[in-house]
């Protein structure tokens, strides 16, 4: 059975830093393009960046862009993403996602950790 | 910066019809944005229904159904049940990058 645990949130102040990890189990991570969305309180969904499944094509939301970074290690079945410079505005739930197929996104979902951005 | 439209809200009874769409700030919406739906539930974790236009997970119900209806995406739900209430996501591909529309709630009464 396919599993998606993502961990390392938390409280961060404004301007600090966090690295979220998503671990996989039940499944060849390697073969997969993977996501990372956030759900800001009561809001709706944002994606905010794929790497595709050997890391060698990353794509961000220019929301994000120049201060997150994602990375996945597939020795160790886990994808991450680099929080840089965070604001309160990226306080959310963040989701890791698994790809079906090429260009079929999405289609398995970690249960979220949360980040809350607050001084 | 590229926006996603959907509806927010829309009301269907027991048993009805209703169609969501989703439109591109950019134009038309075509095949080559790979069209998604996901629904949601109150504190639950998005669930995928629909990817590329109008193909189904193994897991969505038949009375799902996915289509491009005047240059946008359509999601319709036929003999809609009560545990249809959600809300819905359309997703698309801008080449390397997707984005989410902001949702729809979908009502049953």
């Amino acid at each position: 059975q396919v599993q998606l645990v993502e961990s390392g949130g938390g409280v961060v102040q404004p301007g600090g830093s966090l690295r979220l990890s998503c671990a996989a189990s039940g499944v060849t991570f390697s073969g997969y393009g993977m996501h990372w969305v956030r759900q800001a309180p009561d809001k709706g969904l944002e994606w905010v960046a794929f790497i595709r499944y050997d890391g060698s094509n990353k794509y961000y939301a220019d929301s994000v862009k120049g201060r997150f970074t994602i990375s996945r290690d597939n020795s160790r079945n886990t994808l991450y993403l680099q929080m840089n410079s965070l604001r309160a505005e990226d306080t959310a739930v963040y989701y890791c996602a698994k790809d079906l197929l090429v260009l079929v996104p999405a289609a398995m979902w970690g249960q979220g950790t949360l980040v809350t951005v607050s001084s | 910066q590229t926006v996603v439209t959907q509806e927010p809200s829309l009301t269907v009874s027991p048993g009805g019809t209703v169609t969501l769409t989703c439109a591109s700030s950019t134009g038309a919406v075509t095949s080559g944005h790979y069209p998604n739906w996901f629904l949601q539930k109150p504190g639950q974790v998005p669930r995928a229904l629909i990817y590329s236009t109008s193909n189904k997970h193994s897991w969505t119900p038949a009375r799902f159904s996915g289509s491009l209806l005047g240059g946008k995406a359509a999601l319709t739900l036929s003999d809609v049940q009560p545990e249809d209430e959600a809300e819905y996501y359309c997703l698309l591909y801008y080449g390397g990058a997707w984005v989410f529309g902001g949702g729809t709630k979908l009502t049953v009464l």
